[in-house]
């Protein structure tokens, strides 16, 4: 079946630091975001790219549809950067989105 | 608060209990999801609305029941649940199925 995979599943970093999270995905994908899950469970959009490059602050995205992967960069890293990075996809023009399992991220002051 | 409210916020019920979960988006979206995220697993889709008609069944138990009376609300009827349904359960919306999904801040349900 269509897979999302995500890497690393965990990182650690100190306060300051760069760090790049990836997503492959198994199939040509309709849509892509990319979500923060903070402690308190609320899902917070970063970034709607089926393709392209996106930036917000210290925060980018890139998404290469033809190779099929998507990666977020985190730019120096703050402690409210912790927490749990979802990438998200539709494929074949559905409404299903399937998550990747997640990235979980602490960054230590 | 605006964007996607859900509430209860924290739930506690019993196997034996009847109980609904609301949420209510405010962006004029025309789709509606439901999600349910265990521990240690993806969030799986349950639940989607397109214009109040729904257009996705994800294999989801007949003891959760989807209702979307408008296209800004969605409720989810709980009954006879079992200790394993316990999960954060997740409301969103879009424009459509091309478009950016907003999230609401989800209800946590225990089912002793």
């Amino acid at each position: 079946g269509i897979q999302v995979e995500q890497s690393p599943p965990d990182l650690i970093l100190q306060e300051g630091a760069n760090s790049t999270l990836r997503c492959n995905f198994s199939d040509s994908v309709n849509n892509l975001q990319w979500f923060h899950q903070n402690p308190w469970g609320q899902l917070i959009n970063l970034f709607y790219i089926p393709s392209g490059t996106k930036q917000n602050g210290r925060l980018s995205a890139t998404t290469v549809a033809t190779e099929r992967y998507s990666l977020l960069y985190i730019s120096s890293s703050q402690t409210t950067d912790s927490g749990v990075y979802f990438c998200a996809a539709t494929f074949s023009g559905t409404y299903k989105y399937i998550f990747g399992t997640g990235t979980r991220l602490k960054v230590l002051a | 608060e605006t964007g996607v409210t859900q509430t209860p916020r924290h739930l506690v019920m019993g196997m034996t209990n009847k109980k609904s979960l609301k949420c209510e988006q405010h962006l004029g979206h025309n789709a509606m999801y439901w999600y349910k995220q265990s521990a240690k697993k993806p969030l799986e889709l349950m639940f989607v609305y397109s214009l109040e008609e729904r257009v996705e069944n994800n294999s989801v138990p007949s003891r959760f029941s989807p209702e979307c009376p408008n296209s800004s609300h969605l409720f989810l009827h709980l009954h006879t649940l079992q200790p394993e349904d316990s999960a954060l359960y997740l409301c969103a919306s879009s424009q459509g199925n091309t478009d950016t999904q907003y999230f609401g801040p989800g209800t946590r349900l225990t089912v002793l």
